[in-house]
Formats: structure tokens, sequence, C-alpha cells
């Protein structure tokens, strides 16, 4: 199984609002990614849980704030965001950071 | 640091046609190196990957690409282009230490 599930697929959320993304994956990777992707851009990286270690993007808002609850289950906190951060928000994960990263079909959010 | 350039930010080519999608690593050291694609409104699905045993790399979708380290390219290709290989297309690399780093991308049109 080389699967991630994220859920919702699709969110639509206002700026006073608190939601939450969620990633899971079963392969037993250690490493879990979330990104964040405009149209026609590449994936940029927001977050890092790797071996229990987080890593943080210093660009990233803290309006922006992820949770590992343990190593096959990655939350992204959301609250007041801004119309900006509409954007496909992609988890990810590897076995170790360089490798090959299997990403889940995206939550597409829009903010208004 | 790593930086991964992928020239031409979209490449057309017929149905049939070979493709052609050319990336360039910067690292002083051999690389773990990727392809992925993207089709609209998805995540990221991996077609190839580099990791020091064979130059050459057979990948998902009849897609290939040759690792040449004296020109720092992992360039890849497909002898014959197919309506369904309309996608965006993403080099990456993979350095110890740090997460995968990616191209700004290139898109693929095919035409009839």
């Amino acid at each position: 199984d080389t699967e991630v599930t994220q859920t919702p697929k699709h969110l639509v959320m206002g700026m006073t609002n608190k939601k939450s993304l969620k990633c899971e994956q079963h392969m037993g990777h250690r490493a879990m990614y979330w990104y964040k992707q405009k149209a026609k851009k590449p994936p940029e990286l927001m977050f890092v849980y790797s071996y229990e270690k987080l890593s943080i993007n210093e660009s990233v808002p803290s309006r922006f704030s992820p949770e590992c609850p343990n190593s096959s289950l990655l939350n992204l906190h959301l609250h007041a965001l801004q119309p900006e951060d509409s954007a496909l928000y992609l988890c990810a994960s590897s076995q170790l950071e360089y490798t090959e990263a299997f990403f889940g079909q995206g939550t597409r959010l829009t903010v208004v | 640091a790593q930086s991964v350039t992928q020239l031409g930010s979209h490449v057309s080519v017929s149905e049939g046609a070979l493709v052609l999608l050319r990336c360039n690593y910067s690292s002083s050291v051999p690389p773990y190196l990727f392809w992925y694609v993207q089709y609209p409104n998805q995540g990221l699905q991996l077609l190839l990957k580099y990791t020091s045993a064979a130059t050459l790399v057979k990948g998902i979708n009849g897609f290939e690409a040759e690792f040449k380290k004296s020109e720092t390219s992992f360039h890849l290709t497909k002898p014959s282009a197919h309506m369904s290989d309309a996608a965006e297309y993403f080099c990456a690399v993979g350095e110890a230490g740090t997460a995968l780093i990616f191209g700004k991308g290139t898109t693929l049109s095919v035409s009839s």
C-alpha cells in the first residue's frame, strides 16, 4: 500500500473559522510533510515531521499549525486564514527525508 | 545548497512524437533524483527515481530518464507521446538532511 489519504478533498472556510486538514499513511514512513501549492507552481514545503522532530519553513505564518498525533497521522490546523491562503494543500510521506515522497491527492482550500 | 533547474516551462508535442523534458541539478555529491507527474487538481505521482544504481532509469507509463553526471542532468524522455501524457512534470532532488527540492515544473501539452 503506497497510499497517503487526505481529508477533506475540498474545504471552503471564512476568515474567522478554525478548521483542520488530516493526513494518514500506513507505509511505516517516519517523515511526513505539508506542502502548499499554488496554480502552475511547484509545491512549497511548509512543515516536516521527521522521526518526531518538527522542522518549520520560517516563511509560514503562525495561522498554520501542524500536529503529529502519531507516526501515521499528520494534521494541519487552520485559524484566521486570509484569501491568499487559498491553494492546494498536499501531504506527503517518505522513509527518509531525501528518499521518494508519496503524496496524497490534496485538499483544495478556498478562503472567503 | 541543492537546486534544480527545469528548462522550458512549457513543452508542446504532437501525439506520437518524442517527449523530452529537461532537468539539471546542482550538487557536489551524487544526489537522489526524481520525476513526478501531476494531473489537474491531483497530488504528485512518482514517475521514476535515480538512486545511484543504473544510470538509465525506467519508470511508469513508458517514461525513462538518464542520469549524466558529467552534464549534471536527468532528462525525462518518452519515445511516443500520448494525449493522456498532458500534465505538469516536476523534477526533484534529494540530499541527506533535507526534504526534496522541486524544480519549477514543465507543462506538457500533447496535440492530436
